[in-house]
């Protein structure tokens, strides 16, 4: 069964860009035709999606978070990345990985499996 | 952005009961609709997708209906292990949005 499990600081002071990996266990990160997605929650709040990218490099992203995201993939680590520039106070939130996966031949596809996701706060 | 309205906010309830959370669209998405169910200190997880289709291993007892813009989750006898907070998700187009969460507590 796969697994995913985030890391990165903790703790970003504002301004600068957080960064945060994703190691995929349990299978490789380019077998089946997958996507990787990040998603983040506020504390307290509801779920916001930020991106997604394909192992070819490929990439879907949410046009509020558009102009500060990157998300790029290390196959030979099995490992996607998020990086988010120009963070403030509004950025603080868990952070989760997840694996985007079609169902069936319609060409649409969700997030099945979850990190545990990870805490990032914005402060100085 | 594909805007939904979940209702209701907070859903008081007993070990028993069946209920049911609603998820309304801003506009039409098919049957492009995932349930998630989200305990405290825990990542989402997925219970259904394509508005009806139980994820593998997911008790019978939940079940998702609707299409266009109109859509239910129902758990039809609540066990213990239900009280949690559940989100709908449409990934009919991007960005992928979610409802503002169901919290189903203890009456």
């Amino acid at each position: 069964q796969v697994q995913l499990q985030e890391s990165g600081p903790g703790l970003v002071k504002p301004s600068q860009t957080l960064s945060l990996t994703c190691t995929v266990s349990g299978g490789s990160i380019s077998s089946g035709s997958y996507y990787w997605s990040w998603i983040r929650q506020p504390a307290g709040k509801g779920l916001e999606w930020i991106g997604r990218i394909y192992t070819s490099g490929s990439t879907n992203y949410n046009p509020s978070l558009k102009s500060r995201v990157t998300i790029s993939v290390d196959t030979s680590k099995n490992q996607f990345s998020l990086k988010l520039s120009s963070v403030t106070a509004a950025d603080t939130a868990v952070y989760y990985c997840a694996r985007d996966i079609r169902f069936g031949s319609s060409g649409y596809s969700t997030e099945d499996y979850w990190g545990q996701g990870t805490l990032v706060t914005v402060s100085s | 952005a594909i805007w939904m309205t979940q209702s209701p906010s907070l859903l008081s309830a007993s070990t028993g009961d069946r209920v049911t959370i609603s998820c309304r669209m801003s506009q039409g998405i098919s049957s492009y609709l995932a349930w998630y169910q989200q305990k405290p200190g825990k990542a989402p997880e997925l219970l259904i997708y394509a508005a009806s289709t139980l994820q593998s291993g997911v008790p019978s007892r939940f079940s998702g209906s609707g299409s266009g813009t109109d859509f239910t989750l129902t758990i039809s006898c609540l066990q213990s292990e239900d009280f949690a907070t559940y989100y709908c998700q449409q990934y009919y187009s991007f960005p992928r949005t979610f409802g503002q969460g169901t919290k189903v507590e203890i009456k």
